[in-house]
């Protein structure tokens, strides 16, 4: 059994550009989510996929979309960077199951924006 | 809207000595709450969820409802127990995690 796997590990961009960070589920998963964790803070839910919709959406903006995939792979996109963009971005896995969907994080990727 | 705080960024304990990371949650609805750790250069993993009543590593938490909190204790801290703890609240369509500040606990020797 394989975990949640991120890539890249690390990206910086400037301010204005667009950028894809992608998330692997752990092997059996159903379920995508994605949070934004700001140096010195929790982790703040941005949105979920289940089946390949958008399942759930935190307080984002727009600019922030996403994708799931048959094999239930996903991706964060992020359009018009912005300097308070600069965070680690974390993806969860879990299996929509009533009681037993624990969500599985990956390691992450730090976006920084310049 | 739901919300968790966590009061402490920091706690420091002796090895041995009684450990509590405090968590006060705001909800309207029947709370489920958990506690995450994050060891060093390691990602983000469930510790304990409060509706498994369990103890993992000597950890419990139990739910006040009428204090509003899911306080995380354990008797004996030792020094593998120095991490980041994050108390969480699932809610939501999504279910999603609502996520405390993190309390940063250090073991000392």
């Amino acid at each position: 059994e394989t975990g949640v796997t991120q890539s890249p590990t690390h990206l910086i961009k400037t301010r204005g550009q667009q950028v894809t960070l992608r998330c692997s589920s752990q092997s059996g998963h159903n379920t995508v989510s994605w949070y934004q964790q700001a140096l010195g803070q929790g982790p703040q839910f941005i949105f979920q996929y289940y089946r390949e919709e958008e399942n759930g959406r935190g307080n984002f903006p727009p600019r922030f979309s996403g994708l799931q995939f048959p094999n239930y792979s996903s991706e964060l996109n992020v359009n018009a960077l912005e300097l308070d963009d600069s965070a680690l971005y974390l993806c969860a896995s879990s299996l929509a199951r009533e009681g037993t969907d624990t969500q599985y994080f990956g390691p992450g990727t730090r976006l920084t924006v310049l | 809207a739901q919300r968790v705080t966590q009061p402490e960024k920091l706690l420091s304990v002796f090895k041995g000595a009684p450990v509590e990371l405090k968590c006060n949650y705001s909800y309207s609805g029947s709370p489920e709450l958990f506690w995450y750790v994050q060891y060093s250069r390691q990602r983000l993993q469930l510790l304990l969820r409060h509706i498994s009543r369990e103890s993992i590593k000597g950890f419990t938490a139990d739910l006040n409802k009428g204090e509003t909190s899911f306080h995380l204790k354990k008797p004996f801290a030792q020094e593998e127990d120095s991490a980041m703890y994050y108390c969480a609240l699932r809610s939501g369509s999504a279910r999603q995690l609502t996520f405390g500040s993190g309390t940063q606990l250090t073991v000392l020797p």
